[in-house]
This record gives C-alpha cells, sequence and structure tokens, in this order.
C-alpha cells in the first residue's frame, strides 16, 4: 500500500462545478499536511497548506481529519484556470521528508 | 517567486557522457532535496540533504550522487548516462524549523540520454 493515496481520476467537469479531492495517508507520525498544484511539465508549487480546523483560500477549501487520516480539497465555482493536477503532500518534519500521492488530474471544460 | 535555481533546464545527451545537474538556491534553506519525474506520473525521492555535508538516499534507488558542500548549492551528478535516465529531474529546498514543511521547486532540468 502507498504511504499517500490520492482519487484515481482524472476529473472532468464544466466550469463553475464543485469538486472534491480526496487523499489518505498511512504514516501516523506525518505532521505537516499540503496540496499542491502542478501544471503539465512545470514544477509543483504550494497551493495551500491543511490544517485540523479547516482552511479556506478563496474558492479553495482543504480539510485534515487526522483521527482518519484523511486530507481533502474542495475547488468551488471551477475555473478553466483550475485545470492541473492536484497533490496531496505529507510530511514528516522530524525526518524532515515529505511523501507525494500520485496527483489527480482535474480538466475544467467550458 | 521561489528563490531555487536549476541548470540545464534542458539537455540531450549521448549515452555514457557524464552529466551533473545544478540546483542552487539563495533562501538560506538548510533542507534541500532532489526528485526524479517521468511525464504523467508521480513524484520520486532519489536524494535529500540536512546541510552542508549531509547527503541520504531517498526513497527511490537512482545511480545518481549529490554532494553538499555549500548551503546554496546541492549537485546531482551521473557518471555515466543511460537511456533509461531520461526522466524530469526536480530539486527542492526547504526552510528551517520543526513546524514547516514546505517544498520550494526550481523549474526542473529535463534530462533526454539517447
Amino acid at each position: 500500500r502507498k504511504e499517500v493515496e490520492q482519487d484515481p481520476g482524472p476529473f472532468n467537469v464544466p466550469e463553475g462545478a464543485t469538486v472534491a479531492f480526496n487523499c489518505t495517508y498511512s504514516n501516523s507520525a506525518s505532521q505537516s499536511f499540503f496540496w499542491y498544484r502542478q501544471d503539465c511539465r512545470k514544477e509543483p508549487k504550494l497551493l495551500m497548506s491543511v490544517y485540523s480546523s479547516g482552511n479556506e483560500d478563496g474558492r479553495f477549501t482543504a480539510q485534515l481529519n487526522r483521527a482518519s487520516q484523511y486530507i481533502s480539497l474542495l475547488i468551488r465555482d471551477s475555473k478553466l484556470s483550475d485545470s492541473a493536477t492536484y497533490l496531496c503532500v505529507v510530511t514528516n518534519t522530524n525526518a524532515g521528508k515529505s511523501t507525494f500521492g500520485d496527483g489527480t488530474t482535474l480538466t475544467v471544460k467550458p | 517567486e521561489a528563490d531555487i535555481y536549476q541548470t540545464p533546464r534542458y539537455l540531450v545527451i549521448g549515452t555514457g557522457k557524464k552529466i551533473t545537474l545544478e540546483c542552487s538556491q539563495t533562501m538560506g534553506h538548510d533542507k534541500m532535496y532532489w526528485y526524479q519525474q517521468d511525464p504523467g506520473m508521480e513524484l520520486h525521492l532519489i536524494h535529500y540533504s540536512y546541510g552542508v555535508n549531509s547527503t541520504e538516499k531517498g526513497d527511490l534507488s537512482s545511480e545518481s550522487t549529490v554532494s553538499r558542500i555549500r548551503t546554496e548549492h546541492f549537485p546531482l551528478t551521473l557518471e555515466s548516462a543511460r537511456p533509461s535516465h531520461t526522466s524530469q529531474y526536480l530539486c527542492a529546498s526547504s526552510p528551517p524549523g520543526q513546524v514547516t514543511g514546505e517544498l520550494f521547486f526550481g523549474e526542473g532540468s529535463r534530462l533526454t540520454v539517447l
């Protein structure tokens, strides 16, 4: 079993749709959690950190459930520019190591 | 924008050649990483460093080697390139401190070995 597992995707949605991505992790020692966005043939870039209390940044909402070892990302009112691969990242800050999920690809269509 | 730079961005080279991929960051980050990513596939950690003179192998076995003589510099070397080394290599760094974990990536070096 992989240490970080994401929805396999791909997700193809119309503009304006709400889409949710899920991610589970197996290492209970994990301490920091992130969603990254990676455009085709580009480097990953941080989208948002994920906290137990949940956090929201505009149309994006991230949630962490430590008991279930589960992370989610919700995108509301999706735009064409949201088309990308979304990577779930789990970090053990004591070990200084981050583990990436395989990514979930989103395509937003007009 | 993150201040982490990789060169070359693109490299096409013949089998058996020695190559070095350069990575430099000006943010004073202590931790640095090399990831390998094939098109459409996940990132695999191949090397990391916690500071000067510290290097460790990552989760994916790699024939490459790294060095960390200066904080800002983390080059990756392949002594004898093979077609199986064709991939994108992404360098990243992370600032010191326990609470963090955010990675800052360079733009990547896309290597093609003929």
